[in-house]
Formats: C-alpha cells, sequence, structure tokens
C-alpha cells in the first residue's frame, strides 16, 4: 500500500461547479500537510498548507481529518484555469522531514 | 527572494552517453535540496537529498549520483544513461519549514 494515496481521476467537472477530493495516508506519524498545484510539464507549485483547524484561502478549502488519517480539498465555482493535477503531499518526524508525494488528482474543468 | 534555477530545460541524450544537470538558488543560504524524477503521468520520486555540502542522502539504489560543491549548488549526474532515465527532474529546496519549492524542471528523454 502506498504512504500516500490520491483517486489519479480525472475528474471532469463543469465550469462553476464544486468539486472536492481526498488523499489518505496510512503512517499516523505524519506530521505536516500540503497541497501542490502541477500544471502540465510544468512543476508543481504549493497551492496551500493544511492545518489541524482547516484553513480556506478564497475559493480553495483544505481540511485535515486526523483520526481517519485524510486530508481534503474543496475548490469552489470552478475555473477553467483550475485545471491542473493536485498532489497531495506530507511529511513525517522520523523521515528528517522528507515529503511524501501522492500520485495526483487530475482535473479537468470544462466550459 | 530566493529563487531556483535548473538547466537545461530539455535534453535529449542516447544511452550510453553522461549527463550532468544542475541546480542553483539564489537568496539563501544553507538550503536543503532535493532532486526528484517525475515520470510520464506519474508521481515524484525522490532521488537524493541535501543537507549541507558534501553531504547527500539516496533513496533509491540506481546509476545516478548527486553533488553538492557548493552551498547553493546541487548537481545530478549520471556515467551511463539507460532508456529508463527519461523523465522530468525536479530540483527543490527547502527554508526552515518543510514546505518545499521546485525549479523549472529538467526534461530528459534518453533515446
Amino acid at each position: 500500500r502506498k504512504e500516500v494515496e490520491q483517486d489519479p481521476g480525472p475528474f471532469n467537472v463543469p465550469e462553476g461547479a464544486t468539486v472536492a477530493f481526498n488523499c489518505t495516508y496510512s503512517n499516523s506519524a505524519s506530521q505536516s500537510f500540503f497541497w501542490y498545484r502541477q500544471d502540465c510539464r510544468k512543476e508543481p507549485k504549493l497551492l496551500m498548507s493544511v492545518y489541524s483547524s482547516g484553513n480556506e484561502d478564497g475559493r480553495f478549502t483544505a481540511q485535515l481529518n486526523r483520526a481517519s488519517q485524510y486530508i481534503s480539498l474543496l475548490i469552489r465555482d470552478s475555473k477553467l484555469s483550475d485545471s491542473a493535477t493536485y498532489l497531495c503531499v506530507v511529511t513525517r518526524r522520523d523521515s528528517n522531514y522528507q515529503l511524501i508525494w501522492g500520485a495526483g488528482t487530475k482535473l479537468i474543468i470544462k466550459p | 527572494s530566493q529563487t531556483i534555477h535548473q538547466w537545461p530545460a530539455t535534453l535529449v541524450q542516447p544511452v550510453g552517453s553522461p549527463l550532468s544537470l544542475e541546480c542553483t538558488v539564489e537568496g539563501t543560504s544553507n538550503p536543503n535540496l532535493y532532486w526528484y524524477r517525475q515520470a510520464a503521468g506519474r508521481g515524484l520520486q525522490l532521488l537524493f537529498y541535501s543537507v549541507g555540502i558534501g553531504q547527500i542522502s539516496s533513496e533509491v539504489p540506481q546509476n545516478l549520483s548527486a553533488s553538492r560543491p557548493q552551498d547553493r549548488q546541487f548537481i545530478l549526474s549520471s556515467k551511463k544513461l539507460l532508456l529508463s532515465d527519461s523523465g522530468f527532474y525536479l530540483c527543490a529546496w527547502n527554508p526552515i519549514t518543510d514546505t518545499q519549492y521546485f525549479g523549472p524542471g529538467t526534461r530528459l528523454t534518453v533515446l
């Protein structure tokens, strides 16, 4: 079993809709959590960190559920420019804070 | 502000040829540095990380090597490339926090 798992998608969503996807992690020692966005043939870019209390940045909301060991990303009022692959990332204290990467969820926003 | 550079941006090499990819970071000192590889349609695979000059940790045994001759320079090398070395090579750094920031990447095709 992979340490960080994501549904690869693609999620095909009409513009303006709300979309959510989850990421599960297997190591309970996971310490920090992030969502990155990667456009086609580009480097990943940090979208947002995920805090225990949940956090929101404009149309994006991230939540952490430690009991069930998953994090989620919610995108409201989706835009065509939201089309990308969303990578879930966790760090764990016992690995020198190295990042453990999910394989990503591909999101396609259709007009 | 900090910036991270990688070159070349694109590379086509024959099987058995050597490789040298360079990554440099500006605007910070003593960063942790990372080399990742991303195969087509796959997640990020950590290859090497370095916490200081001359300090290299290898995550995956393979025909690649890394060196850190200067504080802000990280080099990925191979003596003889394999077909399976094709991919998108990303260099990343992180400040005191565990968030990582990526360079623009090098797309390597081994023929």
